[in-house]
């Protein structure tokens, strides 16, 4: 069976720093796209962050650009998302997503419950 | 990246169709656009229902139909069940800009 499951969320301070975890189990890892999808609580979903397969293709959304970096460790089963100088607007649900495909398609067929980060003083 | 313009909602009754449009699914830069529409139930994780404008994974149900003409993609669902009740997210993903944008949700209610 197919699972990710996503943690390290938390209460964070604005301008500090959290590293959030996916731990994939069920299939091979290197042999598709992962994403970073969050949704703050009763909004809508909103993209942030994929990588192929062999971390060759990484793409961000604008409003996480340079803040946020997102990573994989193909043989452990592992995806990453370093978040640094958080901003109250971040605070969401922080959901890992496995695309069909090994490259970027949008197209996620398993996703983890999620993570929440909230970030406040 | 902007986001898609769905409806905020749409209602329907058991066993009649309905349609939910998704504006803004094609792009200028000439890449390839994979659209995508997603089902969340309350508290769930969102469900992949229909990829690629109008393929449906294994396991969902025929009741689904994707479709796309122009800038508009639309999700139809036949034969409404009380089980259908849920949010549905349309999203395009664009292979030349690299982006995946979403639309607002749509809340089906089947009344």
């Amino acid at each position: 069976e197919v699972q990710l499951v996503e943690s390290g969320g938390g209460l964070v301070q604005p301008g500090r720093s959290v590293r959030l975890s996916c731990a994939a189990s069920g299939f091979t890892l290197n042999d598709y796209a992962m994403h970073w999808v969050r949704q703050a609580p009763g909004k809508g979903l909103e993209w942030v962050s994929s990588i192929s397969w062999n971390s060759g293709n990484i793409d961000y959304a604008d409003s996480v650009k340079g803040r946020f970096t997102i990573s994989r460790d193909n043989a452990n089963n592992a995806l990453y998302l370093q978040m640094n100088s958080l901003r109250a607007e971040d605070t969401a649900f922080y959901h890992c997503a496995r695309d069909r495909r090994w490259l970027q398609s949008g197209a996620c067929d398993n996703w983890g419950q999620g993570t929440l980060v909230t970030v406040s003083s | 990246q902007s986001a898609l313009t769905q409806p905020a909602s749409v209602s329907g009754s058991p066993g009649q169709s309905i349609t939910v449009s998704c504006t803004g699914t094609s792009r200028d830069d000439g890449g390839y656009t994979y659209v995508s529409w997603y089902q969340q139930h309350p508290g769930k994780a969102p469900k992949l229902i229909i990829y690629d404008v109008s393929k449906r994974p294994s396991g969902v149900s025929d009741r689904f139909s994707g479709s796309k003409s122009g800038n508009t993609a639309s999700l139809t669902i036949s034969g409404l069940q009380t089980e259908d009740e849920a949010v549905y997210h349309c999203s395009s993903y664009t292979s030349r800009s690299s982006v995946w944008v979403f639309g607002g949700g749509t809340k089906l209610t089947v009344l």
